[in-house]
């Protein structure tokens, strides 16, 4: 069955980065579109980035243009998420997504906590 | 930028009950392009249909979901007591996607 992953979450001052990343299996991760979908506790949610199989197609949110880069390594099933210049608006719990169909987060992982606060 | 507005915000009903949520978007939606997530306390969303009435896997029946020209609409037919949580839209129509702000569903 599909699992997924996340890791590298934590607490972090404004203006630091933190890398997260998320390991896929049960699938074949190569083939499908994943994407990172943000949600502030108690909180609705955010689309924040996905990424085409072979990585020629990635999208980031207005919200997060020119900080954040998506990225994956086929051959390791790992998805990655490199989140630069933080904000405390950027506290959210990140979830890791697959996307068998397009456009539709078909799977999740549980999600990993990023705190930004001094 | 489509916005989704789910109604209503709370939905206070019983087991056996029946459920009606709903999401409309603005501006429309001309595909079918529209999910229903459900979220419960600690959990991360899951897929509940896709398509605007495509049921995802492991659905049951008692979940349906249709679109008119205005609305899409979530429908429990009868309330089971692990049905009771956040329930978001989500269009991918457009970029960006977005989610409406969530119907909660609690016990009454």
């Amino acid at each position: 069955q599909v699992q997924l992953v996340e890791s590298g979450g934590g607490l972090v001052k404004p203006g630091g980065s933190l890398r997260l990343s998320c390991e896929a299996s049960g699938f074949r991760f190569s083939a499908d579109y994943m994407s990172w979908i943000r949600q502030v506790p108690g909180k609705g949610l955010e689309w924040v980035s996905y990424i085409g199989g072979s990585s020629l197609s990635k999208y980031y949110a207005d919200s997060v243009k020119g900080r954040f880069t998506i990225s994956r390594d086929n051959a390791k099933n790992l998805l990655f998420l490199q989140m630069d210049d933080l904000r405390a608006e950027d506290t959210a719990v990140y979830y890791c997504a697959r996307e068998a169909s397009f456009g539709v987060a078909d799977s999740w992982g549980l999600g990993t906590l990023v705190s930004v606060s001094s | 930028e489509i916005v989704l507005t789910q109604s209503p915000g709370t939905l206070s009903l019983s087991p056996g009950d029946r459920a009606t949520l709903s999401c409309r978007a603005s501006p429309s939606i001309t595909t079918s392009f529209l999910a229903w997530y459900q979220q419960k306390p600690g959990q991360a969303p899951r897929l509940l249909f896709y398509g605007a009435s495509s049921r995802a896997t492991g659905i049951p029946d008692r979940f349906s979901a249709s679109e008119s020209a205005t609305d899409f609409t979530l429908t429990i037919s009868r309330l089971e007591p692990e049905d009771f949580a956040v329930y978001y839209c989500q269009q991918y129509d457009d970029l960006p996607r977005t989610f409406g702000q969530g119907t909660k569903l609690e016990i009454k």
